[in-house]
C-alpha cells in the first residue's frame, strides 16, 4: 500500500541528467523529511539523500534531492552505468504514524 | 561498524506465525530506533514497524493486528512475530537502524533473509 508515487522508470544516456519524482501529501512529504534509496538487485538498501537534501558521507555530489510542498525529486546529474538501480523514496506519515516508501523507480543508462 | 543479520526460518505454512530475529553487533541496541521492512518479490518496500531500545513499539496500521515486535537488550538483538501468515507475506525480511529518531532515515541494515509462506 504505497502511499508515495514514482515513476515506473526512468532512462537516460551516459553523461545525461535524469529526475526522479515522488509524490505524496500534506501528511508525509508536506509536514516530514524525505529521504532516497538505492537498491541493486539481491541487496539491501543504502541512503542516498535524507533531510530532504542531505547527502551521507561518500555519497556522489551527482546526486541531489530537493522537495516542494508535497512532492520531491531525485536528481542524478553525469549519469554512470553503475548507477542503474532501483530508487526509493521514503517519508513518515503522520496520519498513518508510519514510515512510508514510494513505489520505486528503475533508472536504466541507455 | 555496525552489523545487523537477520535469522529464521525461511517457509512457513499458511496460518501459522513467521518468527524472524536481528542481531545486532559493532554497537548496542541503546539507545535508537529499530525496524523491520519487507519485501515481496519484484515489488516495492513495505515497513512493518519499529521498536525503541526501551520496548515502545510502533506498527504499520495495514498489519497492526498481526504484527509483535520485542528486544533483547542483554542479547542485543530484536525480534519480530507476524502471525496469521498468507502466501501474501513471501517476502525478503530486513532489518534496519534508524539513524535517530522514529522518523529519521535508516542507516544500517541487515542482508536481508527470503521467507516463503507455503504449505
Amino acid at each position: 500500500q504505497s502511499v508515495l508515487t514514482q515513476p515506473p522508470s526512468a532512462s537516460g544516456a551516459p553523461g545525461q541528467r535524469v529526475t526522479v519524482s515522488c509524490s505524496g501529501s500534506y501528511s508525509n512529504i508536506g509536514s516530514n523529511y524525505v529521504y532516497w534509496y538505492q537498491q541493486f538487485p539481491g541487496t539491501a538498501p543504502q541512503v542516498l539523500i535524507y533531510r530532504d537534501n542531505q547527502r551521507p558521507s561518500g555519497v556522489p555530489d551527482r546526486f541531489s534531492g530537493s522537495k516542494s510542498g508535497t512532492s520531491a525529486s531525485l536528481a542524478i546529474s553525469g549519469l554512470r552505468s553503475e548507477d542503474e538501480a532501483a530508487y526509493y523514496c521514503a517519508a513518515w506519515d503522520d496520519s498513518l504514524s508510519a514510515q512510508v516508501f514510494g513505489t520505486g523507480t528503475e533508472v536504466s543508462v541507455l | 561498524q555496525v552489523r545487523l543479520q537477520e535469522s529464521g526460518p525461511g517457509l512457513v505454512k499458511p496460518s501459522e506465525t513467521l518468527s524472524l530475529t536481528c542481531s545486532v553487533s559493532g554497537g548496542s541496541i541503546s539507545p535508537h530506533y529499530w525496524s523491520w521492512i519487507r519485501q515481496p518479490p519484484g515489488k516495492g518496500l513495505e515497513w512493518i514497524g519499529y521498536i525503541y531500545f526501551s520496548g515502545k513499539t510502533k506498527n504499520n496500521p495495514f498489519l497492526r493486528s498481526r504484527v509483535t515486535i520485542s528486544a533483547d537488550t542483554s542479547k542485543n538483538l530484536f525480534s519480530l512475530k507476524l502471525s496469521s501468515v498468507t502466501a501474501a507475506d513471501t517476502a525478503v525480511y530486513f532489518c534496519a537502524r534508524h539513524h535517530s529518531g522514529y522518523d529519521a532515515h535508516f542507516d544500517y541494515w541487515g542482508q536481508g533473509i527470503p521467507v516463503s509462506v507455503s504449505s
